[in-house]
């Protein structure tokens, strides 16, 4: 079945230092990828998507490429801010059955200091 | 911007007692979806419902759950007699249609907690 790994954290950086959190997918289908953010007390929010092979997503500074022949979805930003600390969730959607789902990873949480 | 609101944020209950769980989708979203979070774990698909009826379900959806849209703007996830072990984090999702390049918005969560 479709599974996603992702990195385990907690992952803690100082303001203004990249970021890296790897993801990678095993998915039977053509998924579209998706980073979801949950800051502290609230839901998962939609950061960023890609749909296909080469796709970029981008939002708020983090981007992510959609990597057919790694299988991966690795979340960047070239510079961190204290709002950033979040947990931060990949995820693939596919066809299973007769509707979508969402696949989660486990989460990595992300705390950056000032 | 329009969102999915879920009711109550936390809801303590007895083993054994029955728990409705309440969430508003987006006005005009037609896919529905509930997903849990054991504290620590992953995000872990329950069901999808489209059309009044279950589309898909997970095998933790077992015969202890249900889920309904009484009323054509409430989605509910109603579990009839709890154990320890339903204790999470109950999420509500909607999408506008279905496909899989549709993001689906999430409410902010309803915590369970089973005594």
């Amino acid at each position: 079945g479709n599974s996603v790994t992702q990195m385990e954290g907690p992952v803690t950086l100082s303001e203004e230092a990249f970021l890296t959190i790897n993801c990678t997918y095993t998915a039977t289908g053509y998924p579209s990828l998706f980073w979801y953010v949950q800051y502290p007390g609230e839901g998962l929010q939609l950061l960023l998507k890609a749909t296909k092979a080469d796709d970029k997503g981008s939002n708020k500074g983090f981007e992510a490429t959609y990597r057919k022949e790694t299988t991966s979805f690795h979340l960047e930003k070239g510079s961190v801010q204290v709002s950033d600390s979040a947990v931060y969730f990949c995820a693939l959607s596919d066809l299973v059955g007769s509707n979508y789902k969402l696949t989660f990873g486990k989460g990595t949480l992300l705390t950056v200091n000032p | 911007e329009p969102e999915v609101t879920q009711t109550p944020s936390h809801q303590v209950t007895q083993m054994g007692q029955e728990v409705i769980l309440r969430c508003v989708p987006i006005s005009n979203h037609l896919y529905f979806y509930w997903y849990r979070q054991i504290l620590g774990q992953k995000v872990e698909f329950l069901v999808s419902f489209y059309n009044n009826e279950i589309s898909e379900k997970s095998e933790i959806f077992d015969d202890q759950f249900s889920v309904e849209r009484p009323d054509g703007s409430n989605f509910t996830l109603k579990i009839r007699s709890t154990k320890l072990e339903d204790s999470a984090m109950y999420f509500c999702a909607s999408t506008r249609t279905g496909g899989t390049n549709q993001p689906q918005h999430f409410g902010d969560g309803t915590r369970l907690s089973i005594l």
